[in-house]
């Protein structure tokens, strides 16, 4: 069972470019989010999904977009990468749109570089 | 918006010791507080979770504390192993949805044999 898989694993930008996190879910789960991590920070919530054609914005959504299409997907573009998106990317997801329903299955992360 | 506030940064014990995590809350209205495991190089996993109108939780080794009074809830972890090394996030949320829910900095547990 993959659970949740995010490509690319590490990424190495120049500032500027643009590029795709990717996010994909085998479980058949409404819910899905972007969050980062840096030292110190915590997790943030960049943007999040209750269900394809629908998303929303989280706590530090400025520099990203993202679009779901599919319930199993949920991309994350950069769209002009810049060195404070240096950070890990986690993608997670949850069959409930309410925590009263518990988990959320994070993937394993994308470590992000921007120079 | 809610905010958390995790300590200590880092933790060192002995392996069998206890180790206790504590995380305090700005927000009354917070009614669901899940804790996190990190292990190197991977995602956070839920590990336990506890809801306003309990006060404790336990499963196996692991406890979880919630004092709704003073707005801050514990994770204790009972004879520790090594492979109880990671990180340990808290995290607590005002109404139930996911979108609010708001993280802690995070604990590095280290567990020495």
């Amino acid at each position: 069972n993959a659970g949740v898989t995010q490509t690319p694993k590490f990424q190495v930008l120049k500032t500027g470019q643009s590029m795709t996190l990717q996010c994909a879910q085998d479980m058949n789960h409404e819910y899905m989010s972007w969050y980062r991590q840096d030292p110190g920070m915590g997790l943030r919530l960049i943007h999040y999904s209750v269900g394809a054609g629908i998303t929303d914005q989280g706590e530090v959504p400025n520099g990203y977009n993202v679009s779901r299409s599919t319930t199993e997907d949920f991309p994350l573009r950069l769209l002009s990468a810049a060195p404070s998106q240096t950070s890990v990317y986690f993608c997670a997801s949850s069959p409930q749109l309410s925590t009263l329903g518990g988990e959320l299955f994070f993937g394993e992360g994308s470590r992000l570089t921007v120079l | 918006g809610e905010n958390v506030e995790q300590h200590p940064s880092t933790l060192s014990v002995q392996e069998g010791d206890s180790a206790v995590i504590k995380c305090t809350y700005s927000d009354s209205a917070s009614n669901y507080f899940p804790w996190y495991k990190q292990e190197l190089g991977k995602g956070p996993q839920l590990i336990i979770d506890i809801r306003s109108n309990v006060g404790e939780k336990k499963d196996q080794r692991i406890a979880v504390t919630l004092n709704k009074t003073a707005k801050h809830f514990s994770l204790h972890i009972t004879e520790t192993q090594p492979e109880d090394s990671a990180v340990y996030f808290c995290a607590a949320t005002l109404n139930s949805g996911y979108s609010t829910l708001t993280f802690g900095k995070g604990t590095m547990l280290l567990v020495s044999p």
